[in-house]
Order: structure tokens, then sequence, then C-alpha cells
């Protein structure tokens, strides 16, 4: 199972926007909903952002979303501040009962 | 509040074995999957395996199969990960993390635990 495809660091200016990108294939991303996203700051354990593609857990700002199309699921964080900047992660639940996860974005705020 | 609490760094030859532990409640012992993660370092995440509260399908990636074993301990609510034939490759983070049936994501995970892999 290959990791899930994005890109490596994505930056903005506090209170932009930005969108990561988490490409897999129709084995994985694009078979079902069960795509979730993790925070991870260095030296900690990463932490749930999104589940089931769109979910957000309670305790997890409304500045986060996420969405799919196809293959493809993305992640927006809006209005960025500095306490986002952190490496993201999407994961994907695979047809074979697996899980696979994508390669990690570092998220810089300028 | 589900918690999980691992065991400490530790120091492996090459072609041992290391067993990671992860303890957690009674209660999430018996309700939750338990999921194990690496991360080598500067690394990305890794899926390992998952060991099941009920006892059903229990698959692993296939790049651990034949080398790694899930096992759980009702009588202290933890469920053990052991890596054999290790190599520098396995030098790593191993995590543990809960996930409710049917849930598909990992909430929340183990402090991890550093397993050194040198000669």
């Amino acid at each position: 199972q290959s990791a899930l495809t994005q890109p490596a660091s994505v930056s903005g200016s506090p209170g932009q926007s930005i969108t990561i990108s988490c490409t897999g294939t129709s084995s994985d991303v694009g078979s079902d909903n069960h795509v979730s996203w993790y925070q991870q700051h260095p030296g900690k354990a990463p932490k749930v952002m999104i589940y089931e593609g769109t979910e957000r857990p309670s305790g997890v700002s409304n500045r986060f979303s996420g969405s799919k199309s196809g293959n493809t699921a993305s992640l927006t964080i809006s209005g960025l501040q500095a306490e986002d900047e952190a490496e993201y992660y999407c994961c994907s639940f695979t047809r074979t009962y697996t899980y696979v996860f994508g390669g990690g974005t570092k998220v810089t705020v300028l | 509040q589900v918690q999980l609490v691992q065991s400490g760094a530790d120091m492996k030859r090459p072609g041992a074995s290391v067993k990671v532990s992860c303890k957690t409640s009674e209660y999430t012992f018996a309700n939750y999957h338990v999921h194990w993660v690496r991360q080598a370092p500067g690394q990305g995440l890794e899926w390992m395996g998952i060991s099941r509260f009920n006892g059903g399908n229990t698959p692993f990636a296939q790049k651990f199969q034949g080398r790694l074993t899930l096992t759980r301990d009702t009588s202290t609510n933890t469920v053990y990960m052991e890596l054999r034939s290790l190599t520098s490759e396995d030098t790593a983070v191993y995590y543990c993390a809960t996930e409710r049936d049917f849930a598909y994501y990992f909430n929340p995970w183990g402090q991890g635990a550093l397993v050194t892999v040198s000669s």
C-alpha cells in the first residue's frame, strides 16, 4: 500500500486560508468517506482534527474543515494562526481493511 | 476520558525483538480497538496494525507480516506490540491509539515510546 500524496509544505500569513491536498486511489481515499486528518506539533503525539472526511471532533476549532472529491481529500485552515504551525497528516481506511497515511505537510505561518 | 499510557524508551541490538506496552482503562480495553502507528526520526506516520477489542479480523500492514504480534492482557487492561528481527530501520517512536468501533479514526493517542535499534 503506497502512502497517500500530500504536498511537503504549505505556508500562509496570519488570517489567510490554506488548503492541504491528499491524493490516493479508488482503493483508499476514493472508496468511502473514511478519511481523517491529524495535527502534530514537534515532539508531541498526533491529534485528530477531522474524521469521516468532513466531521470535526468536539474541541477542534471550526477554522478547520475537510472535503473530498474523487480520490483527493482536502483540509482547509481558515483564519490561519501562529498555533496552527505544525505537521499535518491525512489517513484513509482502505479496501483491504488496513490504513494508510499521507507523507505529511508542514504548515508554516509567515 | 480515554487515556493511554505507554512503556518507556528502549534500546535493542539488530536481530532482537522489542515489546511495547499500552495500558488503558477497563472500559477502554473492553470497548475500543487499539492501533499501532510508528514514526521514524524526521519521517511521517506509518500504520502498523490493529488489535480489536472483540477479537475480530486483525489486519497488519503488509510490510510487518510475519514480524509483528499484537496481544491483549485482560488482567491489566494492557495491549502489547512485539516486533521481531529488528534492524536500524525500525528505530522509531511507536504510538498506540484507540478507535471506537466503526469510527475509522484514532483518538486519543498514547505518548509514544522511542525504540532505538543500534549495534
